[in-house]
């Protein structure tokens, strides 16, 4: 059973650049979240996707946008980098469950130069 | 949202016991308490989870007074593998949404032999 991927691994873009990372669930989970991680620092959230909507968002500017298909995958994009947009982008997946544990992907770390 | 408090780093030598402690002052009555473990250039892992009093598993356990305003993460007999960031966080995954989740900056837990 596969856990959580994410691709790809690493990338590297400039600014002003646009990037779309990818993420696939755990088998039986229905939800994603994406989070932002600079180095070191805490996963910060970017937001959650439940039914193909996004369900919850965070602090983070509308140049950040998501998708989820029907299958559960899901896509993190971002417009118009920024050197700041530089960070580790982890997904985590889940059930619909009230409190279910998350699983994490280990992450695309994108530098933005 | 029950910010946390944990201590920013902690050193420990293999076979001893681990115990850190996070401070959530205003937890609400819905939250719970988890840990994740995360090593560098991976995803969080979940460690534990609580509502109060006492849980153990096979790796950890997880101690929560009456009043819920801290709690103690015990790793018993650490290891060098063990070396890592470890994440409080007090909050409610609902179902299809994150709820109110916050990863705080971790502990980073440095294991010596």
């Amino acid at each position: 059973d596969a856990g959580v991927t994410q691709s790809p691994t690493h990338l590297i873009k400039t600014r002003g650049q646009q990037v779309t990372l990818r993420c696939s669930p755990k088998s039986g989970h229905d939800t994603v979240s994406w989070y932002q991680q600079a180095l070191g620092q805490g996963p910060q959230f970017i937001f959650q996707y439940y039914e193909e909507e996004e369900r919850q968002r965070g602090n983070f500017p509308d140049r950040f946008s998501g998708h989820q298909f029907p299958n559960y995958s899901s896509e993190l994009n971002v417009n118009a980098l920024l050197l700041g947009d530089s960070a580790l982008y982890l997904c985590a997946s889940s059930s619909g469950h009230t409190n279910e544990k998350l699983f994490f992907g280990s992450g695309t770390q994108l530098s933005v130069l | 949202l029950a910010k946390t408090t944990q201590p920013i780093s902690m050193d420990s030598y293999e076979g001893q016991e681990v115990n850190i402690t996070c401070s959530h002052n205003n937890i609400a009555t819905n939250d719970y308490i988890t840990w994740y473990q995360q090593f560098p250039s991976q995803g969080p892992r979940f460690i534990i989870q609580g509502y109060k009093t006492k849980v153990t598993n096979e790796v950890a356990s997880l101690f929560i007074p009456a009043d819920r305003k801290s709690s103690t993460l015990s790793l018993p007999r650490v290891s060098l593998s063990d070396t890592a960031v470890y994440y409080c966080l007090a909050g409610l995954n609902y179902g299809g949404s994150q709820g109110n989740l916050i990863f705080g900056k971790g502990t980073k837990l440095s294991v010596k032999p």
